[in-house]
């Protein structure tokens, strides 16, 4: 079955700089890799996603890329502000949904 | 747009009794919803996948007497934690797959906004 690792399990930047959270997936028929957010208290949000066949997907300063010979896709946060602070999760399907551990991200002002 | 409601919020109940917690579907129809358990700092662990007109499909280790999963209409599942003991504390959340709304067409998961529930 699908298994997702996903790093680093805690991240601190300051405001502004940029943050990198990492996914490796086990199952090289996935094809379809959201991200969620979290915040404390509420329900995870998808944020950007990204189908297989394609190695990239921006959205304003978030963006996603894809590496499907190494299995492992990444979402990428530039110019992060404060309310980027959050628990993010990566997923990878098999007959469900299988999300990654999860990274908290702490944006300090 | 799409939305999957869930209720309650939060609940708290004494040890021995039971908890229902209920999930809709919005404007759209799930044949499939999915219950997620989540404790604090934790990631989101699928416990079952529950699908309307026949019976869930448990994971491995999640007792399915402990937790029972009807879905019994395309709008609405409910989850109840039978006998519930303080170890079943956690926040539950509930998911569907919306179609379509995802890139280039992949269906999408949605959450309910979550229980919190705490037994005492």
């Amino acid at each position: 079955g699908e298994n997702v690792e996903q790093h680093p399990s805690t991240l601190s930047v300051q405001e502004g700089d940029s943050a990198v959270i990492k996914c490796t997936y086990s199952d090289s028929a996935s094809n379809y890799f959201p991200w969620y957010k979290q915040e404390l208290g509420k329900r995870p949000q998808l944020i950007i996603d990204i189908r297989s066949n394609v190695g990239e997907k921006k959205d304003q300063r978030i963006a996603v890329t894809l590496n499907k010979t190494a299995k492992h896709f990444s979402l990428h946060i530039t110019e992060t502000q404060p309310e980027d602070s959050a628990v993010y999760f990566c997923a990878a399907p098999a007959d469900k949904l299988i999300f990654g551990t999860g990274t908290r991200l702490q944006v300090f002002p | 747009g799409a939305v999957v409601s869930q209720h309650p919020s939060w609940v708290i109940c004494k040890s021995g009794t039971s908890v229902k917690i209920e999930c809709r579907s919005l404007d759209f129809q799930a044949t499939t919803m999915f219950w997620y358990r989540q404790f604090p700092k934790q990631s989101l662990m699928l416990m079952a996948t529950s699908n309307e007109g026949s019976k869930a499909t448990y994971e491995q280790g999640v007792e399915k007497d402990k937790f029972l999963i009807n879905h019994a209409s395309l709008t609405l599942s409910t989850l109840t934690v039978t006998s519930a003991h303080p170890e079943d504390s956690s926040f539950y959340i509930c998911s569907a797959l919306i179609p379509g709304q995802g890139y280039s067409g992949a269906n999408v998961l949605t959450f309910g906004a979550g229980s919190r529930l705490t037994v005492l």
